[in-house]
């Protein structure tokens, strides 16, 4: 049973320090979602990719994050510097063009 | 521009009630509909889409275009089912956008 993976499942970092984030999409999916989930702000998508080429990150901040994919099997989420507000839960998704989106364990980021 | 909502946030119901998530959007295309639900500190999992027009751990959901709705069913809650549950929707556009609502959780109360 194909499944999304993640790593870290969890990360603890101080303010101002780089945090990068990994996502192992399923086999054979085209498309890749990134989403960060807290409590006030419930689920945001942060960034997609086609074909490993970004569609979407507008909802991503610019100034601090970038996503990429540097091969089919592998997608990232970068976060330098870090803040205390981008303590979230960062979920990675996967999916064939059109139909459902299947998710990863997540990753627990807390920023000090 | 495509919007889901789903107007509870927190939904309770005793064991063995009917169970009723609402959801509804808006898309002037032909959309294809979720809902997902994610158990506590869980990943979310695809629970139903409404092509397949199936029954999952016997949830349903019937797309309505004239009401723009597509809400989740249960006709005898579990305490089990106790979760947050997150509807979402896919354009048939060239971008194949995903917008999920802000999602209702749902409490079961034995």
């Amino acid at each position: 049973d194909a499944r999304v993976t993640q790593t870290p499942r969890h990360k603890v970092t101080e303010m101002g320090q780089e945090v990068t984030m990994r996502c192992q999409p399923i086999l054979g999916h085209n498309t890749v979602f990134w989403y960060r989930q807290t409590m006030m702000q419930g689920l945001e998508l942060l960034a997609y990719f086609r074909n490993r080429a970004p569609l979407d990150d507008s909802g991503m901040p610019k100034d601090r994050f970038s996503a990429e994919m540097p091969d089919a099997t592998l997608a990232t989420l970068k976060i330098q510097p870090s803040e205390p507000r981008d303590s979230a839960v960062y979920f990675c998704a996967s999916g064939p063009e059109r139909g459902a989106q299947f998710f990863g364990p997540g990753t627990r980021l807390t920023v000090l | 521009a495509q919007r889901v909502t789903q107007p509870e946030k927190l939904l309770s119901v005793f064991k063995g009630a009917p169970v009723e998530l609402k959801c509804n959007y808006s898309y002037s295309g032909s959309p294809e509909l979720f809902w997902y639900v994610q158990y506590s500190r869980q990943r979310l999992q695809l629970l139903l889409r409404h092509i397949s027009r199936e029954s999952i751990k016997g949830f349903t959901a019937d797309l309505n275009k004239g009401e723009t709705s597509f809400h989740l069913k249960k006709p005898f809650a579990q305490e089990e089912d106790s979760a947050m549950y997150y509807c979402a929707l896919r354009n048939s556009g060239g971008y194949q956008k995903v917008t999920f609502g802000t999602g209702t959780k749902l409490q079961v109360i034995p």
